[in-house]
């Protein structure tokens, strides 16, 4: 199983670009990266999913290299709404049973 | 749009007591999940069903037991509740294949074992 690490927290200003990234270097071949979103008492929220180099949708990108050890959420002009906890899921997405979620990131937006 | 719905937000057991935690999601997925969450442990996969009467154990089993006797239902069973089993507990559906890890996650409920 993959291991993932993410930072602990970060901080940020309204308007800002920011950048959590997520280590995983054991990631297997068949495996993706996955990116949810979880304010406090609600459940994650699911944002993005990408196998390699760039996706984007109207919330986020994510970025992934060549080799796969790694991946970063990108947030674009985030907002006080923004301040959340994030989290990486990295496995196979036919056997999800077998997937493992990073500790979160917890994103605090100043303003 | 996805719903999934657990059956407590809150609920209070004694230890020993026999605890039932029932989740029910309405988009036909075939997949269910069951986690915990605690401060400083992220989220942990306690069990996982892929299909009808169909379970894996996930990361932290012990002391749990599940039953999905209906597409739509996946239940979490405390056989014998103990203190150490305060928690979050999320559950969390999606539709099998390429749609795995597209998780729709219910409200949670938050146990608390005296």
């Amino acid at each position: 199983l993959a291991k993932t690490t993410q930072p602990i927290s970060m901080d940020s200003y309204e308007g800002q670009e920011v950048n959590i990234t997520c280590s995983h270097n054991n990631i297997a071949t068949n495996d993706y990266i996955t990116w949810y979103q979880q304010f406090p008492s609600q459940g994650p929220r699911f944002i993005i999913q990408g196998y390699k180099t760039k996706v984007t949708n109207e919330v986020a990108s994510l970025f992934i290299p060549a080799d796969r050890k790694s991946s970063t959420l990108s947030l674009p002009r985030v907002s006080l709404s923004d301040t959340a906890v994030y989290y990486c899921l990295v496995g196979d997405v036919t056997n999800a049973g077998k997937s493992t979620f990073g500790d979160g990131t917890t994103l605090t937006v100043k303003p | 749009d996805v719903k999934v719905t657990q059956s407590s937000r809150y609920l209070v057991k004694r230890t020993g007591e026999k605890v039932f935690l029932e989740c029910v999601q309405d988009m036909d997925h075939e997949n269910m999940f069951w986690y915990r969450q605690d401060p400083g442990l992220g989220l942990r996969l306690i069990y996982f069903s892929y299909d009808v009467k169909m379970k894996e154990k996930g990361d932290i089993p012990e002391g749990y037991s599940v039953s999905r006797e209906k597409k739509e239902r996946f239940s979490l069973i405390l056989e014998s509740a103990s203190t150490n089993q305060t928690s979050m507990y999320l559950c969390a559906s999606s539709f099998g294949g390429q749609g795995g890890h597209e998780q729709y996650f219910g409200p949670g409920t938050r146990l608390t074992v005296t």
